[in-house]
């Protein structure tokens, strides 16, 4: 069974570099029908998409964020992850990965979720 | 603003039926599968329909989908209180070459 698990700090300080890393169990990053994406949401609010990659390496990106994320994948280590750079506190949300079949027809399974604050 | 545009809440009493839109545009739902995700608080979303009308394994048939131009309807019938949550929708839009999600749906059984 395919699971998903995000990892990383729960704390960045304003104007850093927010990092997390999803780690994949039970299946290869590998796949060519999937993608494997970053999703986020900020406390209260609804779901916001933020980019994918797959096994190549190619990327999509939402464009509000495209200035400021990267998303590459590890598939030695059968890892993806996430860097979002000069975060502000409108970054503060619970980030989730997920798998997503290309094209975005769906997402799933979903990791756990995390919670990034960022604050001083 | 949500690209997708979904009421921001229903309601309905235990053993009715509710609905769900889920409106978009000719470059995302227009084009696109649907797909719908339920939240149940403090959890993650979990997939409930996928290609506009189709029930992973698990769900059971009480949970329906349907696609009609650049709107998606997701229907819940014999409703229970384990169903309140919040829904949302989900699509790939051509124009953004990226995932779009509606605002969400909370659902209450009253």
């Amino acid at each position: 069974q395919l699971q998903l698990q995000e990892s990383g700090p729960g704390l960045v300080k304003p104007s850093e570099t927010l990092s997390l890393r999803c780690t994949v169990s039970g299946g290869s990053i590998s796949n060519t029908d999937y993608f494997w994406a970053w999703i986020r949401q900020p406390p209260g609010e609804g779901l916001e998409w933020i980019g994918n990659v797959d096994y190549r390496g190619e990327t999509y990106y939402n464009p509000s964020l495209k200035s400021r994320v990267t998303i590459s994948a590890d598939t030695s280590n059968n890892h993806f992850s996430l860097r979002v750079n000069s975060v502000t506190a409108a970054d503060t949300a619970v980030y989730y990965c997920a798998r997503q079949r290309t094209g975005m027809d769906w997402l799933d399974p979903w990791g756990q979720g995390t919670l990034v604050t960022v604050s001083s | 603003q949500s690209v997708l545009t979904q009421p921001p809440s229903v309601s309905a009493a235990p053993g009715q039926k509710v609905t769900i839109s889920c409106s978009g545009s000719s470059s995302n739902i227009g084009d696109k599968y649907v797909s719908w995700y339920r939240q149940l608080p403090g959890t993650a979303p979990k997939l409930l329909i996928y290609e506009n009308n189709k029930r992973p394994s698990g769900i059971p048939d009480r949970f329906s989908g349907s696609k009609s131009g650049t709107s998606a309807t997701l229907g819940i019938t014999e409703l229970q209180t384990g169903d309140e949550a919040d829904y949302f929708c989900g699509t790939w839009d051509n124009s953004l070459s990226a995932g779009v999600f509606g605002g969400g749906t909370k659902l209450t059984v009253l």
